[in-house]
């Protein structure tokens, strides 16, 4: 297996502008989890879905964010507008629930918004 | 929720000492504490985890300790080598799979 695979890598942006991370899961797991990572914050837990479905959004910090999972094999996080503050690392990772609960994370997508 | 508090924040080790590192929790609640290492430029990695009817867990060098009466969790790596060097983070989830993590603890491993 691949492991979590996130799209893009890096992205560069100026403040304004819509982004849009990808991620797709580990196949066979059914939770998939979207975190963000700053020197500030550490790593931060935006959204979570179980089987598609969006179960926790407390961690979203705005509007601005919003998370979908349209089927078990894709997922995105969506920035619009974006501002410099969100720059960040942001990780999206998978599990199966209900099981041994290990999360796997993928590489990440470094985002700069100027 | 969760509260995961880590300490220390940096570690400086000579080559082939041990290294611990201490997590408290505050949901008693509580039944699922992974440690994740995380290199510089890379996604944080599981390298041990430890369940609450579990004391401790070992692998090779690295250990895990959980006393679930004081809420605190510990890693313990012993004969460390200059790959070791990291940033590890603990976490803590209940049955809601919701893992909150520590803040981490970069470790650097002197030659």
């Amino acid at each position: 297996d691949a492991g979590v695979i996130q799209s893009p890598r890096h992205e560069v942006t100026e403040m304004g502008q819509e982004v849009t991370l990808r991620c797709k899961p580990i196949s066979g797991h059914n939770s998939l989890f979207w975190y963000r990572q700053t020197m500030m914050r550490g790593l931060e837990l935006l959204i979570y879905f179980n089987n598609n479905v969006p179960i926790d959004d407390s961690g979203m910090p705005e509007d601005r964010f919003s998370a979908k999972m349209p089927n078990a094999s894709f997922s995105t996080l969506k920035i619009q507008p974006s501002e410099p503050r969100d720059s960040a690392v942001y990780f999206c990772a998978s599990s199966v629930q209900g099981s041994d609960e290990k999360l796997f994370f993928g590489s990440g997508t470094q985002l700069s918004v100027l | 929720g969760e509260n995961v508090e880590q300490h220390p924040s940096t570690l400086s080790v000579q080559e082939g000492d041990s290294a611990v590192i201490k997590c408290t929790y505050s949901d008693s609640a509580s039944n699922y504490f992974p440690w994740y290492k995380q290199e510089l430029g890379k996604r944080p990695q599981l390298i041990i985890d430890i369940r609450s009817n579990v004391g401790e867990k070992k692998d090779q060098r690295i250990a895990v300790t959980l006393n679930k009466t004081a809420k605190h969790f510990s890693l313990h790596i012993t004969e460390t080598q200059p790959e070791d060097s990291a940033v590890y983070f603990c976490a803590a989830s209940r049955y809601d799979y919701k893992l909150s993590f520590g803040a981490g603890t970069t470790v650097t491993v002197r030659a």
